[in-house]
């Protein structure tokens, strides 16, 4: 098993440019997030989804957009690149949405830089 | 919303010495998980606490989960090299976690 594949690793933008960070398990896991991580401030949760066909909002999802229309896929969309997303971008799932439910699992990371 | 604190931001020890890392959180948690992500890398999931007043040990790692599920820690004994790197805490939500914002740990040889 792979796990859980980010791509790209790495990307520079100039603001205003759109573009999809692409997020894949292959561990059959309900259970999809997206993370931003800035120094000093930790992972943020920007968008969740408890299943294929569902998606919500975490802390800060103004300006992404994801969709789930497969259970392994959960890609996050960047309409209109801003300086302030950039930033470590992180996938991570588990296996079901319930209350007591263990494990996430990270992919390895996307490097953001918009300038 | 649920917050989740997490003190110190760094610590910086002497091979050897004792390293603690505590969680706070605003509201009740049903449960609450400890990360560790390496420089460079990504966070990787250390232990699951869930029963009010729980501890578990790993080895040298031991983890406490609040009497009132509010508060967790992480206490390293003796640091080593390899222990470098940020700790996570992470509080379970409604159906999301909620991290910390990750103490870094550095040690000096």
């Amino acid at each position: 098993n792979a796990g859980v594949t980010q791509t790209p690793k790495f990307q520079v933008l100039k603001t205003g440019q759109s573009m999809t960070l692409q997020c894949a398990q292959d561990m059959n896991h309900e259970y999809m997030s997206w993370y931003r991580q800035d120094p000093g401030m930790g992972l943020r949760l920007i968008h969740y989804s408890v299943g294929a066909g569902i998606t919500d909002q975490g802390e800060v999802p103004n300006g992404y957009n994801v969709s789930r229309s497969t259970t392994e896929d959960f890609p996050l969309r960047l309409l209109s690149a801003a300086p302030s997303q950039t930033s470590v971008y992180f996938c991570a799932s588990r296996r079901a949405p319930g209350r007591n439910t263990g494990e996430l699992f990270f992919g390895e990371g996307s490097r953001l830089t918009v300038l | 919303g649920q917050q989740v604190m997490q003190i110190p931001q760094y610590q910086h020890v002497q091979e050897g010495e004792d390293f603690t890392t505590y969680c706070n959180s605003s509201t009740t948690l049903s449960n609450i998980q400890w990360y560790k992500q390496r420089p460079g890398g990504h966070p990787v999931f250390l232990i699951q606490l869930v029963k009010s007043g729980e501890v578990k040990k790993q080895k040298r790692l031991t983890f406490q989960f609040g009497e009132a599920k509010k508060n967790s820690s992480l206490h390293i004994t003796a640091t080593q090299t390899t222990d470098v790197g940020t700790y996570f805490c992470a509080g379970r939500g409604n159906n999301d976690m909620r991290f910390g914002a990750g103490t870094r740990l550095t040690v000096k040889p």
